[in-house]
């Protein structure tokens, strides 16, 4: 099973408007954290946001905020008032407490992409 | 946060030679480093956890005899592709662990590289 699931491989949103992306993941650890992440055409991966799962309050980092909703198993992203510049890609991540090295687990990506 | 670097940020090689790719971190020793392909449009995906002064541990379906990992010091690890085919063309990245630093969910921060962009013609 896919520890990490983007359903929406593209995403359009015109500027200064709110726009979510979704994700909903897998993992039977109690202690575990969701990250995201945003990969300019660049290749480098920026961190968004991180919400650890004991965490009782919805991370919130500026125009980003995440919206955890536990026993659904999502954490979606959302930025508010988009700009032009946060057109990229979007990945979803879990690391689990326990795991070999507490590796990342990766969703397949969003491409966001603001309209003017 | 702490900074991670790659080199080289892009190569171009011809098929049947060797590359070699280098991760760094610049401000923090890194016991362990992770080394993650990453094809056009698709997601990154771990090749091999890298481990200062012992073998790197692969991943499935990773040949470990291709992709060459050297973990020599606290700062330093490096990729070599072995015999390089067009269908290695990828973007790679590391990241890196901070023992310095626990992470609330359990394990220590990583950091990831910029990335080097791969092209074997």
């Amino acid at each position: 099973a896919q520890k990490i699931t983007q359903t929406q491989p593209g995403m359009f949103v015109q500027e200064k408007e709110a726009v979510t992306l979704d994700c909903t993941y897998d993992t039977s650890d109690q202690s575990y954290g969701l990250f995201w992440y945003k990969q300019p055409s660049s290749g480098e991966m920026i961190f968004l946001i991180y919400q650890g799962s004991y965490d009782e309050q919805n991370a919130t980092e500026g125009r980003y905020s995440l919206n955890f909703q536990k026993a659904r198993k999502s954490a979606n992203l959302v930025i508010s008032a988009s700009q032009l510049g946060d057109s990229a890609m979007y990945f979803c991540a879990m690391r689990e407490g326990r795991g070999t090295g507490n590796q990342f687990y990766f969703g397949t990506g969003t491409s966001l992409t603001v309209i003017p | 946060g702490a900074v991670v670097s790659q080199h080289p940020s892009w190569v171009i090689c011809k098929s049947g030679t060797s590359v070699k790719i280098e991760c760094r971190s610049l401000d923090f020793q890194a016991t362990t480093m992770f080394w993650y392909r990453q094809f056009p449009k698709q997601s990154l995906m771990l090749m091999a956890t890298s481990n200062e002064g012992s073998k790197a541990t692969y991943e499935q379906g990773v040949e470990k005899d291709k992709f060459l990992i050297n973990h020599a010091s606290l700062t330093l690890s490096t990729l070599t592709v072995t015999s390089a085919h067009p269908e290695d063309s990828s973007f790679y990245i590391c990241s890196a662990r901070d023992m310095r630093v626990l992470a609330a969910a359990g394990g220590y921060e990583q950091y990831f590289g910029p990335g080097t962009r791969l092209t074997v013609t």
